[in-house]
């Protein structure tokens, strides 16, 4: 497609659940990366694939929180054990290459109640 | 630690009345500057990279600018469709990550 698909839009999980979030990057970009954005706040890094690499996975905030990219396109960001605290909008970015622009999905606004 | 601070946290301006937006870093080398624009409810959008102190680009009523401390994002004459927040973040040399700084939430009123 012609830009970064992530589904769903919106997911609304019970305290425990487990989610997966989609990603699709637009397709040969090599870079593939996650934030998580607060509301008012500036999206935070979680982790970050080259192809199927996972580079750098130190902004996961606990052993709760998974991410693959198994053939280096689509991603998937799994949270196990939803807390209250895991609410925010998940942001997925793909780039051709690290020092270029990223472009970002629209996210995936989660809510834990 | 690297980090990125904007500054104002919120700015209101009238349509047509020129500002700037203020991004302080510091980075344990710099590889390159990002200035986003985030509507509600939408990803960021890039703008621009700077990579260097002294750059500066332009893109219609917008333009950034960089030291070696801060940069700034000039706008010029705006229209209320320029209300948006601004999010300026950074990438060091080792890395590929980009920190974000908190935004601007810029609203520009007819």
């Amino acid at each position: 497609g012609a830009g970064v698909s992530q589904s769903p839009r919106y997911k609304v999980a019970k305290r425990g659940q487990d989610v997966a979030l989609r990603c699709d990057p637009i397709s040969g970009h090599v870079s593939l990366f996650w934030y998580q954005q607060a509301l008012g706040q500036g999206p935070e890094f979680l982790t970050y694939f080259q192809n199927e690499a996972q580079l750098d996975k130190s902004g996961l905030p606990s052993d709760r929180f998974f991410a693959e990219r198994p053939e280096g396109s689509v991603s998937t960001l799994k949270i196990q054990r939803t807390q209250q605290e895991d609410s925010a909008v998940y942001l997925c970015a793909s780039s051709t290459r690290t020092d270029h622009g990223y472009t970002f999905g629209s996210g995936t606004r989660l809510t834990v109640v | 630690e690297d980090q990125v601070t904007q500054s104002p946290e919120a700015l209101r301006l009238q349509e047509g009345e020129s500002s700037s937006l203020n991004c302080s870093y510091t980075v344990s080398g710099l590889r390159g500057l990002f200035w986003y624009r985030q509507d509600p409810g939408k990803g960021p959008e890039f703008l621009f990279t700077l990579y260097s102190a002294g750059e500066e680009k332009e893109k219609e009523r917008l333009k950034a600018t960089l030291t070696k401390k801060e940069s700034f994002l000039h706008i010029t004459a705006p229209k209320p469709e320029d209300s948006a927040t601004y999010l300026c973040a950074v990438q060091a040399l080792k890395g590929g990550k980009l920190i974000f700084g908190q935004g601007t939430e810029l609203s520009v009123k007819p």
